[in-house]
């Protein structure tokens, strides 16, 4: 079985603080993503990385950074949280970028 | 411009019958077309694809239904059970031709299955 997981299931923040999410996948994926789902607007991708030390921004990219130095570890980066970045964050892997596996989510609140 | 559209936000269907959840796209490159069944506080999980020289594919109680020329795909679920009642996203992707072949997801449909 696939196993995705993500260092915290709930998080809460300051505003400006820098917050960092961890993701890590057991099964030797070359591909991982981060997602934010919001009420009515569904999963949008914000970066995405199909190699260790590669990244690619997704639809909403705007206000954060990502990092891949091992294969199994993909780290989301708010530089400076904002109220805006309040929402449920969604960590996936997948050995090709078609079906991916999702780990449980990071519910962010930022104060 | 929405690629993934799932019309109805929210379905409510009686325990026992069966659950029909819509999905269009756009895209006539999309080839591979997954459902999503997503729990609230939970991530999404894997729950069935197609791909499209197929136009139906069945697991269990769950069948995937592609109409390429409608560019229109459903999800049934019979019998329908209370512990389905959850978030649904449909997702779409280009598997082949050079694509990274990201998915594309819908914004979700609501299924609630009443006992």
């Amino acid at each position: 079985d696939v196993k995705v997981t993500q260092s915290s299931r709930y998080l809460v923040k300051r505003t400006g603080e820098k917050v960092f999410l961890e993701c890590v996948q057991d099964m030797d994926h070359e591909n991982m993503f981060w997602y934010r789902q919001d009420p009515g607007l569904g999963l949008r991708l914000i970066y995405f990385s199909y190699d260790v030390k590669m990244k690619e921004k997704g639809d909403i990219p705007e206000g954060y950074s990502v990092s891949r130095e091992k294969k199994e570890r993909f780290s989301l980066i708010l530089e400076s949280a904002s109220t805006n970045q309040t929402s449920m964050y969604l960590c996936a892997s997948s050995y090709r970028p078609n079906t991916q596996y999702f780990g449980p989510g990071t519910r962010l609140t930022v104060l | 411009d929405q690629q993934v559209k799932q019309n109805s936000p929210s379905l409510s269907v009686q325990e026992g019958r069966i659950s029909i959840l819509n999905c269009d796209y756009t895209n006539s490159m999309f080839d591979y077309f997954l459902w999503y069944k997503k729990y609230p506080a939970e991530g999404p999980t894997f729950l069935i694809s197609i791909s499209s020289i197929k136009d139906k594919n069945e697991d269990g109680r769950f069948t995937v239904f592609l109409n390429k020329s409608a560019k229109h795909l459903s999800l049934h679920i019979v019998p329908s059970q209370p512990g389905d009642s959850a978030v649904y996203f449909c997702a779409a992707s280009v598997m082949y031709g050079g694509s990274q072949g990201n998915l594309i997801f819908g914004k979700g449909t609501k299924l609630s299955v009443k006992p």
